[in-house]
């Protein structure tokens, strides 16, 4: 139990494309989601808090206009990395709360996306 | 400022023996402190878990031990496999409100030699 299912798994394009992520809780609801981004070698950065039916909570010193992400239903949150640049290229993981396991608070991860812009 | 520290940045361990990697945190308002272990092009993968209403927890070859004085708590891998060779990352949240936060460490390079 307690999947979280990542699309894409890998994704290269053009720089100044718009490349989605979908996040989606597989066999639970999860009404908060949490996008992270991750360098080779680096521990996970936290760049926003996604609520379902909210907008979302940015981490200090993350472009919310650049990084946007939508949270339409319990189960599934996005991230939209708009007009891409190469600096953008990183390993993008998603995770989500256990809505009735909320108290004890673990998370579930995603196996991430790694995007690549040339 | 670092909230969450985590030591050694890497750890190389016979097959058979025991890894021990350890978390100092800062932020005496954290109660929920996990493990996640993490393969090469995967995602973070929750280990064991502990509150600090318990000073031990142990699940099959993982332990954590947590010293709520010395706001320090470790994880001990019993007889240590070669397949539990990558890297993990100890984390703190505090319940509550909107938080649930993780802040991770930096993570620690497990390998253990056959």
């Amino acid at each position: 139990g307690a999947v979280v299912s990542q699309h894409p798994s890998w994704v290269i394009c053009k720089s100044g494309t718009s490349v989605k992520i979908e996040c989606r809780s597989l066999d639970f609801q999860a009404t908060t989601m949490f996008w992270y981004r991750q360098f080779p070698k680096q521990s996970l950065m936290l760049m926003a808090t996604s609520n379902e039916g909210s907008k979302a909570t940015y981490e200090q010193g993350v472009e919310k206009d650049k990084f946007l992400i939508n949270h339409a239903s319990l189960t599934l949150s996005t991230l939209t990395v708009t007009s891409a640049h190469p600096e953008d290229s990183s390993f993008y993981i998603c995770s989500a709360l256990l809505e009735w396991d909320r108290k004890n608070q673990p998370q579930h991860f995603g196996d991430g996306t790694r995007l690549s812009i040339l | 400022q670092q909230q969450v520290k985590q030591s050694p940045q890497s750890l190389i361990v016979q097959k058979g023996g025991i890894s021990i990697i350890n978390c100092a945190y800062e932020n005496t308002a954290f109660d929920y402190f996990p493990w996640y272990q993490q393969f090469p092009g995967k995602g973070p993968a929750l280990l064991i878990a502990i509150r600090p209403d318990v000073s031990e927890k142990k699940e099959g070859r993982f332990t954590i031990s947590f010293n709520k004085s010395a706001k320090q708590f470790s994880l001990h891998i019993m007889d240590s496999q070669p397949g539990d060779s990558a890297t993990y990352f100890c984390a703190a949240s505090k319940s509550g409100g909107s938080n649930y936060k993780l802040t991770f460490g930096k993570g620690t390079l497990l390998t253990v030699n056959p």
